[in-house]
C-alpha cells in the first residue's frame, strides 16, 4: 500500500536553530500533503495543507514564517521550523491522501521534536 | 466548526474483554467519519471508515456505526487480543474541510494478558 517516510524520527536542537522534517512518498504521487502537530494527550491539529507546486494553506494562528511548508515534488514535502524556541517542542505528524476520492490517507509516523 | 470528542483513557482491558470507545462529533453537513489506530512507533492506521448515515464500518474485529441522530462513532470490539493495545483516533472529514481530516484526542488502549 501507499507509505510516507518521515524523517527524522525524532530531534533535539538548540534555542534558534532550523530544523527540517521531510515526508517522502514512497510508491505513489502525492499531490496533497498534510501537516499536523500533536502535543501530549491532545488531538492533532492541522498546521497547514499544501499542494504540490503552490503555496501552502495554513490554518488560523499557525506562523507561516515560522513553520516553512515546501511541496515542489509529488514525493517530497518538508517542514522547517525556523528559529526554533521550546515551545516549539511537540509531535509533528505528516499525511498524504492517497484517493481521489477523499477518503485514503497515509500518515508519516511522525517527528518528535525537542528544543532545549 | 467541526470538532470530534472521544472518551479519555488510558484503557485497559484484560484480554477477550469488550471494548467501547465513545466518540461524538460536531459537523455541518455530512462528514465521512473514520477511525484510525497508531501503534507504538508507527504511522496512523486506518483501521475503518463510514461515509454516510447507517454505515457500519468494520475491520479486524472492530465495528463503529454511523449515528447521525446522535451524532456518534462508538468503535467496539467484541473480544479484545493484547496485540489490539495501542492509541485510538476518532476523525471526521467535513463537507468543507478541504480533504483535511479533523481527529480527536485518542485513547490509550492497553490489553493485558
Amino acid at each position: 500500500g501507499a507509505v510516507v517516510s518521515q524523517h527524522p524520527s525524532w530531534v533535539i536542537c538548540k534555542s534558534g536553530t532550523s530544523v527540517k522534517i521531510e515526508c517522502r512518498s514512497l510508491d505513489f504521487q502525492a499531490t496533497t500533503m498534510f501537516w499536523y502537530r500533536q502535543f501530549p494527550k491532545q488531538s492533532l491539529m492541522l498546521m497547514a495543507t499544501s499542494n504540490e507546486g503552490s503555496k501552502a494553506t495554513y490554518e488560523q494562528g499557525v506562523e507561516k514564517d515560522k513553520f516553512l511548508i515546501n511541496h515542489a515534488s509529488l514525493t517530497l514535502s518538508t517542514l522547517t521550523v525556523t528559529s526554533a524556541h521550546p515551545e516549539d517542542s511537540s509531535f509533528y505528524i505528516c499525511s498524504a491522501r492517497t484517493q481521489p476520492d477523499g477518503y485514503g490517507y497515509t500518515f508519516g509516523s511522525g517527528t518528535r521534536l525537542t528544543v532545549v | 466548526g467541526d470538532s470530534v470528542t472521544q472518551m479519555e483513557g488510558p484503557v485497559t482491558l484484560s484480554e477477550e474483554a469488550f471494548l467501547t470507545i465513545n466518540c461524538t462529533y460536531t459537523a455541518t453537513g455530512y462528514p465521512s467519519l473514520f477511525w484510525y489506530v497508531q501503534y507504538p512507533g508507527e504511522g496512523l492506521q486506518l483501521l475503518l471508515k463510514a461515509t454516510k448515515a447507517d454505515d457500519k464500518g468494520s475491520n479486524k474485529g472492530f465495528e463503529a456505526t454511523y449515528r447521525k441522530e446522535t451524532t456518534s462513532f462508538h468503535l467496539e470490539k467484541g473480544s479484545v487480543q493484547v496485540s489490539d493495545s495501542a492509541v485510538y483516533f476518532c476523525a471526521l472529514r467535513g463537507s468543507n474541510s478541504g480533504y483535511a481530516l479533523n481527529f480527536g484526542k485518542g485513547t490509550s488502549l492497553l490489553v493485558t494478558p
